[in-house]
């Protein structure tokens, strides 16, 4: 099965509106980073995560490692906001492995 | 500033023609290095990992290799391409956190 699960795989958001995207491992994740993949298919770095929360901006995320999740909040959605977010987990088998999940494409809405 | 630059950005190669990707990291000194692959509309699958020079590690096989012949570059390949080599192919480093190159985006006819 899915080491990493993401969901939702596609979510549609009006422009304002708030929304959740998570992750679950069946893993014993060490570190989680979440990316947002634009149509070129550059990657930017959102957050890299210890367990433990992070806020940037109208963005925010938090990583519970007992409880094998992260999440990812979007708080205010704009435009620019959509594209893929792929949250990935590091392994603690210490394979330097960064393993992502599935992917979940957004679009936001005017 | 640290940078990561792939090449070439882009490849429509034929069936059992050789294949080199490069990527070099500067800023950054013995940074782990990896190689990624994205089929169209997929996630992200680890190729290999080099935590030094001339040592690489393959996470999955796919007919494919890779050496390290600097400490700053990182070098994807192979002998004979298949249909299947097409997709999108992303360098990244890390010391803790993964950073990515913008890819290299492979047809393979």
């Amino acid at each position: 099965g899915d080491k990493v699960k993401q969901s939702p795989s596609a979510l549609s958001l009006q422009e304002g509106t708030n929304s959740a995207l998570r992750c679950n491992f069946s893993i014993a994740a060490t570190t989680v980073q979440w990316f947002l993949q634009n149509p070129r298919g550059s990657l930017m770095n959102l957050f890299y995560l210890v367990p433990g929360t992070k806020e940037n901006g109208r963005l925010k995320s938090a990583f519970d490692s007992k409880e094998s999740y992260s999440t990812l909040h979007i708080r205010d959605a704009q435009l620019e906001d959509s594209g893929t977010y792929f949250c990935a987990a590091e392994a603690s088998s210490g394979s330097w492995q960064l393993i992502f999940g599935s992917g979940t494409q957004l679009t936001v809405m005017p | 500033a640290q940078t990561i630059h792939q090449w070439p950005v882009a490849e429509i190669k034929a069936v059992g023609s050789p294949l080199s990707l490069g990527c070099t990291i500067k800023g950054k000194s013995s940074p782990n290095l990896y190689w990624y692959w994205q089929a169209t509309g997929g996630t992200l699958q680890q190729l290999f990992y080099s935590i030094t020079v001339g040592q690489v590690e393959s996470v999955v096989q796919l007919n494919l290799s890779a050496s390290r012949p600097k400490d700053d570059q990182f070098i994807l390949s192979t002998e004979k391409l298949l249909l299947s080599h097409s997709g999108f192919y992303l360098c990244a480093w890390s010391l803790r956190e993964v950073f990515f190159g913008k890819g290299t985006r492979l047809t393979v006819v």
